[in-house]
């Protein structure tokens, strides 16, 4: 059972377009929103991260929006560049466990 | 700063075989996972240790053990390894105190495994 369902697969966006990765859930005891970001061959790295309480937490192109009422929450990408191509991957906590669950990726392309 | 250190990188096993995926920290973090990632599965936790001396069942732990050697060292072994067990395999570990709050998970680089 897929806690956390993530959509879409694979995205391919303009140089200078947005891009939007969203990603849903069921379990009302989640606590911690984080998005990885990975590149080929490499681990996937914390990219921004939110807190339910929280509506929307921007850092520089990214934002995270979350929807608490609709167990919803999204990855804007800003002025995306080639160098944003990778894969993307949402995530939660349970509140009280160390457990991090993650949706099956976003493969992201940016074309110049 | 070397951050979360994998052993192998590649290996290939035959089916039946067996062999541990090595992994270290050295940020002195609590808590340490093996997830596994396939294309269409995302990343899927095998196996977690809150703490040193404690381990619990991901998603996905039949066909592995882990041990929790010591703080820094958190093992996954594949006791007779298995056509579907042809993965890349990541190690993780946090600081995360569990309770509530942030946890945030370095990643090694990963082991890609791949059973004949």
């Amino acid at each position: 059972q897929q806690q956390v369902k993530q959509s879409p697969q694979s995205l391919i966006v303009q140089k200078g377009g947005i891009s939007i990765i969203n990603c849903a859930y069921e379990n009302t005891a989640f606590d911690y929103f984080p998005w990885y970001q990975q590149f080929p061959g490499k681990g996937p790295a914390l990219l921004i991260a939110i807190r339910p309480d929280v509506s929307e937490k921007k850092e520089g192109r990214f934002t995270i929006s979350f929807n608490k009422s609709a167990k919803q929450f999204s990855l804007h990408i800003m002025d995306s560049q080639p160098g944003d191509s990778a894969t993307y991957f949402c995530a939660a906590k349970s509140g009280g466990y160390q457990k991090v669950t993650f949706g099956t990726g976003t493969k992201l392309q940016v074309i110049p | 700063n070397a951050g979360v250190t994998q052993t192998p990188k590649f290996q290939v096993l035959k089916t039946g075989q067996s062999m541990t995926l090595q992994c270290a920290q050295d940020m002195n973090h609590n808590s340490m996972y093996w997830y596994r990632q396939d294309p269409g599965m995302g990343l899927r936790l095998i196996y977690y240790s809150a703490s040193e001396g404690t381990t619990d069942k991901g998603e996905v732990p039949n066909g592995y053990n882990v041990s929790r050697l010591n703080k820094r060292e958190f093992s996954l072994r594949l006791e007779s390894a298995a056509p579907s067990q042809t993965s890349v395999y990541f190690c993780a570990s946090s600081d995360g105190d569990g309770i509530s709050g942030a946890n945030v998970l370095t990643f090694g680089a990963g082991s890609r495994l791949t059973v004949l």
